[in-house]
């Protein structure tokens, strides 16, 4: 167990809709990190929120958003969803604000786009 | 965008042999990673490389690093059944600040 919670570990959902993700990180990590793995883009960095604030942005949708609230955990809303829109989507944390350590990933939230 | 490639994308061995995974990348680094991701599953971290550092072991894992080739190769001896997932090579790349980027990952099979 990394300490990293996600919900929901599932969703199903249709082609238009908003979804949003949640994260909890482990106990005493500051910053947050979204990614998503599908079968064709494989691991790909979305955003990184280091205590409440945006500090790196990677491969991120404009249809997709962020935030990270004062008690750090975070949300990842995905919005005019599309089929390809369907992957796991991955939150991880840790206690940087840069990369200098281990990553912690939780579990996943699989979305499925019909 | 991918900054490692790991090679082969597939790999299977019987328990007890050697396994070896190779990563390549493509711009200068702080350090490399490596993960590990069971089917479905999230990812754990195995082993973190600094780019001064040309070797490092953590139990049956070995990892190397040549900067000049810009290459890692992550060994697995003595493979074992539970050694079965895919695993990630992971480089820090500064863009719009840091960020880890990930490869596609060797799958790896271990069979009894």
């Amino acid at each position: 167990d990394s300490g990293v919670t996600q919900t929901p570990k599932h969703l199903i959902t249709a082609t238009g809709q908003r979804v949003t993700l949640r994260c909890s990180p482990r106990s005493g990590d500051l910053s947050v990190y979204w990614y998503q793995q599908s079968l064709d883009q494989g691991l790909q960095f979305l955003i990184q929120y280091y205590n409440g604030e945006e500090r790196a942005k990677g491969n991120i949708l404009e249809r997709f958003s962020a935030q990270q609230f004062p008690d750090l955990h975070s949300e990842l809303n995905l919005s005019s969803l599309e089929l390809g829109d369907s992957a796991l989507y991955f939150c991880a944390s840790n206690r940087d604000r840069g990369f200098t350590g281990e990553l912690f990933f939780g579990e996943g939230s699989r979305l499925t786009v019909l | 965008s991918q900054q490692g490639e790991e090679d082969p994308q597939a790999l299977s061995i019987q328990e007890g042999e050697n396994a070896t995974m190779n990563c390549s990348y493509k711009t200068s680094i702080n350090n490399l990673q490596w993960y590990r991701q069971n089917s479905g599953r999230g990812l754990v971290h195995l082993i973190l490389i600094r780019s001064n550092e040309r070797e490092k072991h953590s139990g049956r894992l070995r990892v190397t690093l040549d900067t000049s080739k810009k290459s890692s190769s992550l060994l697995i001896t003595a493979s074992r059944a539970a050694d079965t997932a895919s695993y990630f090579c992971a480089t820090d790349i500064s863009n719009s600040g840091y960020a880890l980027n990930f490869g596609k990952g060797t799958s790896l099979l271990v069979t009894p």
